[in-house]
């Protein structure tokens, strides 16, 4: 079955770059899905951070566009999320998740989740 | 961006029982693209409900999602123990995609 195993490191100072890849198994992103990115600070809801399609079409919360990169290795498969000049407020749990279908879907595919710090 | 309300913020009730979850939003979404999702403590979200009423796969039928244009309702009938959890809505009518800020549903 289709799974997603989320990496990076747990632990980020502020200012500098977060950084988060999601390989996924059980399917070829080549073959289609949009796969996207949110995170979610402890106790609170969901926000959803970007989405992105094999071909490289990308989606972005506005808020954190200026700040934010989604991109896609087909090669690899598996995608990434880069977030630059991180400060206290992204510390978060962040997760990638495979839409049901297109850019603006539901999810529902999960990866397990990474709980980033943003600390000197 | 449309905001999404989620009321009430915590529902005590006991197994056995029914469980209605509020989510309202601050404008009419787009086809009814509003989607429930049920999250535990330490995990990820789960697909609960798609298009407002729409059943994901390997959903429990005592889950029933309905509503339409800003007002949407996901009611679980019986309450089993595995359904205390916290329960989020989002919309996907329009990007940005946004969620409520959820319900928590407690044993009594």
């Amino acid at each position: 079955q289709v799974q997603l195993r989320q990496s990076g490191p747990g632990l980020v100072k502020p200012s500098e770059t977060l950084s988060l890849t999601c390989s996924v198994s059980g399917y070829s992103i080549s073959s289609g899905y949009y796969w996207g990115w949110f995170r979610q600070p402890p106790g609170k809801g969901l926000e959803w951070i970007a989405t992105i399609y094999h071909s490289g079409d990308t989606y972005y919360k506005p808020s954190l566009q200026s700040r934010v990169t989604i991109s896609v290795d087909t090669s690899k498969n598996q995608f990434s999320l880069r977030l630059t000049s991180v400060t206290a407020a992204d510390t978060a749990f962040y997760f990638c998740a495979r839409s049901t279908g297109y850019y603006n879907d539901a999810f529902d595919i999960w990866g397990q989740g990474t709980m980033v710090t943003v600390s000197s | 961006e449309i905001v999404l309300t989620q009321s009430p913020g915590t529902l005590s009730l006991s197994p056995g029982e029914t469980a209605t979850l509020s989510c309202r939003a601050s404008q009419t979404i787009t086809s009814n693209y509003l989607a429930w999702y049920q999250q535990k403590p330490g995990q990820a979200p789960r697909l609960l409900v798609y298009a407002a009423s729409g059943r994901a796969t390997g959903i429990p039928d005592r889950f029933s999602g309905g509503g339409s244009g800003t007002d949407f309702t996901l009611t679980i009938s019986r309450l089993e123990p595995e359904d205390f959890a916290v329960y989020h809505c989002q919309q996907y009518g329009r990007l940005p995609l946004t969620f409520g800020g959820g319900t928590k549903v407690e044993i009594k």
